[in-house]
């Protein structure tokens, strides 16, 4: 089936660095997202994106964080500066667009953040 | 805001006994429901999705209905397996491009 590429799948960072995550989505789709999740827990909204914008993005969304997907490339989420509570898996996801197909989200691997 | 709850943090059976993940949602618009599943350091997979009022769905054997009467999607299977044992997440959206919304997971550990 379609599948979302993450790289990489681990990040060690000391806290203050940027880091950016990066997304390969599936390759018609057209609407992305952030997700994180701690440690198994509930996965929490970060940010959608569509049409090189921002569609919506939730009190986790600090202002140290941006999202940007230049040139139809990699969609990526970059952090600066990273602090301690940004240690989480963040999960990139891609839906299509058009009737019932836009409402089903595919999910990459993660990317495991640690910030020291 | 959307919501959506799972009571149950952690359901714990004997391979081959029937299961029951509790989930219901709160919103104002007409929802997609989905269950999800999440193996141990896996991405969350799609399981089931509705948006369909009283219509059973089903999938490698686990089965839900969408209630919008009770504003509930249970998650169920007739006899659990050993490799069902995962994180199962219940979630909603609102519209195409639109936020997943999760529930805080079940846990379910099926022992042999």
């Amino acid at each position: 089936g379609p599948k979302v590429l993450q790289i990489p799948s681990h990040q060690i960072i000391d806290m203050g660095q940027m880091v950016t995550l990066n997304c390969d989505p599936v390759s018609n789709h057209l609407y992305f997202y952030w997700y994180k999740q701690i440690l198994g827990q509930q996965m929490e909204f970060l940010v959608n994106f569509y049409n090189g914008k921002v569609m919506e993005k939730s009190k986790l969304f600090k202002d140290q964080f941006s999202v940007e997907r230049p040139d139809g490339s990699y969609f990526t989420l970059k952090i600066q500066p990273t602090a301690l509570e940004d240690s989480a898996v963040y999960f990139c996801a891609s839906s299509s667009t058009g009737g019932a197909l836009s409402y089903e989200q595919y999910f990459g691997p993660g990317t495991r953040l640690t910030v020291l | 805001g959307d919501s959506v709850t799972q009571t149950e943090g952690l359901v714990t059976l004997t391979k081959g006994l029937p299961v029951m993940l509790n989930c219901t949602y709160q919103t104002t618009y007409s929802p997609f429901l989905f269950w999800y599943v999440q193996h141990l350091n896996e991405a969350p997979k799609l399981l089931l999705k509705s948006s369909t009022d009283n219509k059973r769905t089903e999938h490698q054997g686990f089965y839900a209905t969408l209630h919008k009467s009770s504003s509930s999607f249970h998650l169920q299977k007739s006899s659990v397996q050993l490799s069902d044992s995962a994180l199962y997440f219940c979630a909603l959206s609102r519209t195409g491009g639109y936020k997943v919304v999760f529930g805080s997971g079940t846990r379910l550990l099926v022992s042999p």
